[in-house]
């Protein structure tokens, strides 16, 4: 099956930086790459997802790159803000086969003022 | 984005009971649900997929017998935690597939979770 590993578990910066969170993938057929942002006891809320035939996708301050060759993508937030601060999930997905999510790990991030 | 409702939001119980999550998609029929778990600063495990009128496809190490799923309407889908034990305790959580996007726009909505502590 699927294996989804995330970088870094943690993560701190300044408000006004950049933040990366990275993941790596096993499965060559998962096709879909959903990034998932989850508040303390609160729902995971989708904030952007990729698919296979795009390297690269940017909705305001979040981009997500993809590179199928090495199985990776990655979560780009610029000019971080406060209300960023959350822990940020990775996840594939094959769509031919149910869009059944695997995730990975979680990364926290905290912006400080 | 598609809304997801999940009821109840918080649950005790005493061990041994049993206790039913309920979760519904108010805005678009799903075929298909997902059943997660997840324990406190740790990931989302997939447990089940729940399939509209057929038998939920359980993943590998959860019990079948103990987690039951019924997936009735094309809005409803529901986990009963039978003879529950303090290990069980847990955030209980489901998603939905919104087909309204057409294959393979399809995305994943989840519900609010459920809070499971057995005493």
């Amino acid at each position: 099956g699927e294996n989804v590993e995330q970088h870094p578990s943690t993560l701190s910066v300044q408000e006004g930086d950049s933040a990366v969170i990275k993941c790596t993938y096993s499965d060559s057929a998962s096709n879909y790459f959903p990034w998932y942002k989850q508040e303390l006891g609160k729902r995971p809320q989708l904030i952007i997802d990729i698919r296979s035939n795009v390297g690269e996708k940017k909705d305001q301050r979040i981009a997500v790159t993809l590179n199928k060759t090495a199985k990776h993508f990655s979560l780009h937030i610029t000019e971080t803000q406060p209300e960023d601060s959350a822990v940020y999930f990775c996840a594939a997905a094959y769509t031919g086969g149910g869009n059944k999510l695997t995730f990975g790990t979680g990364t926290q991030l905290k912006v400080e003022l | 984005g598609a809304v997801v409702s999940q009821h109840p939001s918080r649950v005790i119980c005493k061990s041994g009971t049993s206790v039913k999550i309920e979760c519904r998609s108010l805005d678009f029929q799903a075929t298909t649900m997902f059943w997660y778990r997840q324990f406190p600063k740790q990931s989302l495990m997939l447990m089940a997929t729940s399939n509209e009128g057929s038998k939920a496809t359980y993943e590998q190490g959860v019990e079948k017998d103990k987690f039951l799923i019924n997936h009735a309407s094309l809005t409803l889908s529901t986990l009963t935690v039978t003879s529950a034990h303090p290990e069980d305790s847990s955030f209980y959580i489901c998603s939905a597939r919104d087909p309204t996007g057409g294959f393979p726009n399809e995305k994943l909505f989840f519900g609010s979770g459920t809070q499971l502590s057995v005493l």
